[in-house]
């Protein structure tokens, strides 16, 4: 079983579609979690980050952090065909470990005119 | 400002060569880490660098090394290359105590024949 699990989709929505993003884990050490967007043959771009459970809102992009069911969301309203990309969750450890971070597989979105 | 900078952009080695992959960091930050990303999953962690030491390292053979320079820019070795080593190598780069707030470079295709 893989540390963090997220489903490949690919996810394909109309312009202006609310679009939910899922990861779960299977670490409960895992105490910060990111969202990267990565487009084709790209680096990946961090979105954002939460540190433990709650919500984080930035412009259209809010996420959510579920620890006691292991369980984080991402979720991008109005969404735009600028959107289109994959989708990577990613999370670490704290203390000295903080530094590795363990990626799911990553999501492809698509959004349509 | 230049962000995370990676040279070179695009590789073909035989199997059994050594190759040597190039990353400088964002300014100001002293933390290096590197990833492998293999088509259609997400990145893998290799290790991580500071004050020019090897800091944490994932599931790879010593057959990957590296190396990180006093002005905290750094390089990935792989020696004796296998058809799997193919994949798109990431670098990205931090600051000391935000570990989880890693910033990627645009990544180094390399293929393996």
């Amino acid at each position: 079983q893989k540390e963090v699990e997220q489903d490949p989709g690919p996810l394909s929505v109309p312009e202006g579609a609310i679009v939910s993003l899922n990861c779960t884990y299977s670490n409960s050490a895992f105490q910060y979690f990111m969202w990267y967007r990565q487009y084709s043959r790209k680096g990946p771009e961090l979105l954002m980050y939460t540190y433990s459970s709650g919500n984080k809102e930035d412009g259209r992009f809010t996420a959510q952090v579920d620890k006691s069911s292991k369980y984080i969301s991402l979720f991008i309203r109005d969404s735009q065909p600028s959107d289109s990309a994959t989708y990577l969750c990613a999370m670490s450890v704290g203390g000295t470990s903080y530094g590795k971070l363990t990626f799911g597989q990553g999501t492809i979105l698509t959004v349509h005119p | 400002d230049a962000g995370v900078t990676q040279s070179p952009t695009h590789l073909i080695k035989t199997r059994g060569q050594q190759v040597t992959l190039r990353c400088s960091p964002k300014s100001g930050h002293d933390t290096v880490s590197w990833y492998q990303q293999a088509l259609g999953q997400g990145p893998q962690f290799i290790f991580q660098y500071y004050e020019e030491e090897e800091r944490q390292r994932g599931n790879f053979p010593d057959r990957f090394s590296g190396h990180q320079f006093p002005n905290y820019s750094s390089e990935l070795n792989v020696n004796a290359l296998l058809l799997g080593d193919s994949a798109l190598y990431l670098c990205a780069s931090s600051k000391t105590g935000a570990g989880y707030e890693q910033y990627f470079g645009p990544g180094t295709r390399l293929t393996v024949t």
